[in-house]
Parts: structure tokens; C-alpha cells; sequence
């Protein structure tokens, strides 16, 4: 089954670091681009950063830069999001999507993976 | 990095033909087409619903069409029916990155 398996979410405290996995199968994961996807509660999505499908280059929103890092291993079919220095309004539902190849839209979705930022 | 705008609610009768628009600028809607819309139910991933600008994906509902003009798009949903209550947003390219719309609650009275 074609499928992105986000893990990793909890509660973590203002200042602290978590780290973000999805776990890709039933496709090549190795040819496509990824992206980490939020949604805080009650609030629209917002890219959060992305990577091609070599690692070779990477997008991050601004409000990230510095603290969140993107990358994948595509031996292990794995994208990862490592996030640190963490405030309260990163605290959100974390998706990650499969940008469709030679397109510039979302074609996979995972169920997401929740953050709290509290103390 | 400023999100595209829509509405944030959008109302219409079943089997009417609701719009909802997405105005960006010219470093993403205008200048591209690559807008594509995803509807989202309460506690569920988005759904793709359509792809540069006017494409269905395998699957979408032909009562689901797309359009542009100049910067802003937009999504129709014709003969609409209860199952299309849900939140959608639009999405277009800008230089390297993605941006989203704030999103607009569908509401079928």
C-alpha cells in the first residue's frame, strides 16, 4: 500500500528539541521531493520545510530557520524533521507530503503527528 | 512568505454552485500555474481535489472545476452536496517553495 507514516510527535517544553520521522511505502521514495506540512489547532496548513528527492537542497519557512532541520535517508524510505529550540506556536499537527514528480502539487498525505509546545 | 487569501466561509444550498477564491500576487498565482485546491475534513489529511489550476486527479468528482485569472483562482463546486462540507484550501508555487490559502469552510445548509 502507497502510504507516509508520520511518528514522533508528543509534549515537549518551551526551548526543547523533537525529533519528526514518516515512513514511506509502496513507492520509490527515492524519486520524489518531500515536504513537511502544519496545521496548528484550528488554524489553515503552512509548509514548513522541504527536500528533493537526493537531499541536495532544502526549503525552510522563515519562522523555522534555525532551528528546524529537514532530512531523509532513502535507504531506510525515511524523511525526517528535527526540531529544536521549540515555542509555542510550532505547536501544531506535523504532515508530511509526497510533492507529485515533475509537478508542484501534494499527491500523498500522511494522518499527521501531533507536537504540544507546553510547560 | 505572506499566505494566499480566501474567504473564510463559503455557504450554499444542496445543488447549488458554490466559488471560492484564492488571490495571490505576482510572484505565485499570476505567475505560475501551479495552483492546486485540497479539501479537508474535521481530523483528517487533505485531499487533493485539483492540480494546475483546472486538473482533476483520478478519481475527484467532476463537480469539482478550477479556474484563474490573473492572480487570484478559484474552485467551484457544482451540484453540491452535504459530503462536500469540509475546510479547502488552495496552494501555489513561488519560487522554490509552496504557499497555502488561509482556507475556507464549506458549509452546506
Amino acid at each position: 500500500e502507497v502510504q507516509l507514516v508520520e511518528s514522533g510527535g508528543g509534549l515537549v517544553q518551551p526551548g526543547g528539541s523533537l525529533r519528526l520521522s514518516c515512513a514511506a511505502s509502496g513507492f520509490t521514495f527515492s524519486s520524489y521531493a518531500m515536504y513537511w506540512v502544519r496545521q496548528a489547532p484550528g488554524k489553515g496548513l503552512e509548509s514548513v520545510s522541504a527536500i528533493r528527492s537526493n537531499g541536495g537542497s532544502t526549503y525552510y519557512v522563515n519562522s523555522v530557520k534555525g532551528r528546524f532541520t529537514i532530512s531523509r535517508d532513502n535507504s531506510k524510505n525515511t524523511l525526517y524533521l528535527q526540531m529544536g529550540s521549540l515555542r509555542a506556536e510550532d505547536m501544531a499537527v506535523y504532515y508530511c507530503a509526497r510533492v507529485a514528480r515533475n509537478y508542484w502539487f501534494f499527491d500523498l498525505w500522511g494522518r499527521g503527528t501531533l507536537v504540544t509546545v507546553s510547560s | 512568505q505572506s499566505a494566499l487569501t480566501q474567504p473564510a466561509s463559503v455557504s450554499g444550498s444542496p445543488g447549488q454552485s458554490i466559488t471560492i477564491s484564492c488571490s495571490g500576487t505576482s510572484s505565485d498565482v499570476a505567475d505560475y500555474n501551479y495552483v492546486s485546491w485540497y479539501q479537508q475534513h474535521p481530523g483528517k489529511a487533505p485531499k487533493l481535489m485539483i492540480y494546475d489550476v483546472s486538473n482533476r486527479p483520478s478519481g475527484v468528482s467532476n463537480r469539482f472545476s478550477g479556474s484563474k485569472s490573473d492572480n487570484t483562482a478559484s474552485l467551484t463546486i457544482s451540484g453540491l452536496q452535504a459530503e462536500d462540507e469540509a475546510d479547502y484550501y488552495c496552494s501555489s508555487y513561488t519560487s522554490g517553495s509552496t504557499l497555502f490559502g488561509g482556507g475556507t469552510k464549506v458549509t452546506v445548509l
